[in-house]
This record gives C-alpha cells, sequence and structure tokens, in this order.
C-alpha cells in the first residue's frame, strides 16, 4: 500500500519567491495535516482538514501561508512570499478519524525540506 | 495546558540491550491516546506503538512495549535487545480527540556497537 507521498523532497528558492508543497494522503484516510518541524519549535501543527475541509488553521503563521484540499487525494500548502525563516521541513499526515478510543493514527509523509535564502 | 514532555534530550544504549524513553503527559481529559513515533536520519517520522487511555494493558509491538502508568501519567518507551538501526530520534504524542495531537520534543536514541 502506497504511504503518504509528498513532493518535493528537496525545495530551495529565494526569498519572495512562491513555493508550493504538495501531498497525497493514504487512500480513505479522511483527515490530513500539515506539519513543520523546526530545530527550535519542533513540531507544530499549522493546519488540518477533515473530509476536504479546514477544521483548524490556527497553527499557520500568517497570512503567507495558506491550504487547500480540493479533493480527497490532493492537498497543497503554500507560502507566498517565502522568507528565510521559513526555512524547515514540513511534513504531512493522514489518518482515518473517528475511530473509537482515540487510535488516530497518524501516517507521515517523507516530508519537503524547504531552504529559502 | 495539555503537554507532553521528553526530559531526555539524549540517550546511549550499547546493542542488544534494552532501553527505555521517557516520556509524561498533562491532561484533563479521561479519553486521549499516545503513541510513539521514530524519525532516522533520513528524516520520515514511522509510528510505533499505540496506548489508548482505557487500555487495561500495556501495549507491545515486537520490540517495543509502552509502559504506561496511568496514575503518574506516563509513558515510556521500552526497546528490548536494541539495534544499530534503532539510532533515531524518538517522538512521544497525545492525542486528545478532535485531531488534536500534541508531540514532545524528543530523545535522540544513539545504539553503540
Amino acid at each position: 500500500d502506497a504511504g503518504v507521498i509528498q513532493s518535493p523532497r528537496h525545495e530551495v528558492t529565494e526569498m519572495g519567491q512562491e513555493v508550493t508543497l504538495r501531498c497525497k494522503p493514504i487512500s480513505g484516510h479522511n483527515s490530513l495535516f500539515w506539519y513543520r518541524q523546526t530545530m527550535m519549535r519542533g513540531l507544530e501543527l499549522l493546519i488540518y482538514f477533515n473530509n476536504n475541509v479546514p477544521i483548524d488553521d490556527s497553527g499557520m503563521p500568517e497570512d503567507r501561508f495558506s491550504a487547500k484540499m480540493p479533493n480527497a487525494s490532493f492537498s497543497t500548502l503554500k507560502i507566498q512570499p517565502s522568507e528565510p525563516r521559513d526555512s524547515a521541513v514540513y511534513f504531512c499526515a493522514s489518518s482515518l478519524a473517528g475511530l473509537a478510543g482515540g487510535k488516530n493514527i497518524q501516517y507521515f509523509g517523507a516530508g519537503t525540506r524547504l531552504s529559502v535564502l | 495546558a495539555q503537554k507532553i514532555t521528553q526530559t531526555q534530550p539524549g540517550m546511549f544504549v550499547q546493542e542488544k540491550e534494552a532501553v527505555t524513553l521517557d516520556c509524561t503527559y498533562d491532561t484533563s481529559d479521561p479519553s486521549y491516546g499516545l503513541f510513539w513515533y521514530k524519525q532516522p536520519s533520513s528524516g520520515e517520522m514511522i509510528f510505533l506503538i499505540y496506548q489508548g487511555s482505557y487500555d487495561q494493558q500495556n501495549a507491545t509491538e515486537g520490540r517495543y512495549s509502552l509502559n504506561f502508568q496511568k496514575a503518574r501519567k506516563s509513558a515510556n518507551l521500552v526497546i528490548s535487545a536494541s539495534q544499530l538501526g534503532d539510532s533515531a530520534m524518538y517522538f512521544c504524542a497525545m492525542y486528545r480527540g478532535n485531531n488534536d495531537m500534541r508531540f514532545g520534543a524528543g530523545t535522540r536514541l544513539t545504539v553503540k556497537p
């Protein structure tokens, strides 16, 4: 079975440029999450979707960040314009929400390492 | 505040020995889930083991077991018979419902030959 697929694996861009990160969740999963990982702040939840609908975007750092999920098999995280402080590893994860007992296992993609110069 | 604490930034263990990675959590919710993830140097996050707050038995998955002490709010990961490939960052996480998952700061485990 294919896991969560993220692209690109690495992205190097210059400050001010638009960056789009892509994610394909595991087929059948109904929740999708975007995380950012940095040395200073660890893993931070940016936004999550349930049944393609954004539920909580309180973790999105500012208006430069936006996320969409046009269908159950695809999501994007866009940064426009990008800044050096956005450099981090961005993870997408998916899960099958609603299971009893809190067994809401999130399966992660391999991540996108973003470097903004 | 709901939070996860991993007090060991780094741990060393000799190959073939067992090691315990500590995790404490703080929540007032009666229903929650506890997870451990492994992040090797390649960067991916790999799910290892899950423990539900109502589970009576400690979870086990192969060489991984979770020492769940509910009254002490601890969920330590025990890795038996350590292997060189176990060297990685390990993250404890807590799920409280409504897709609210919080991660600890992680523990870097190094297995020595």
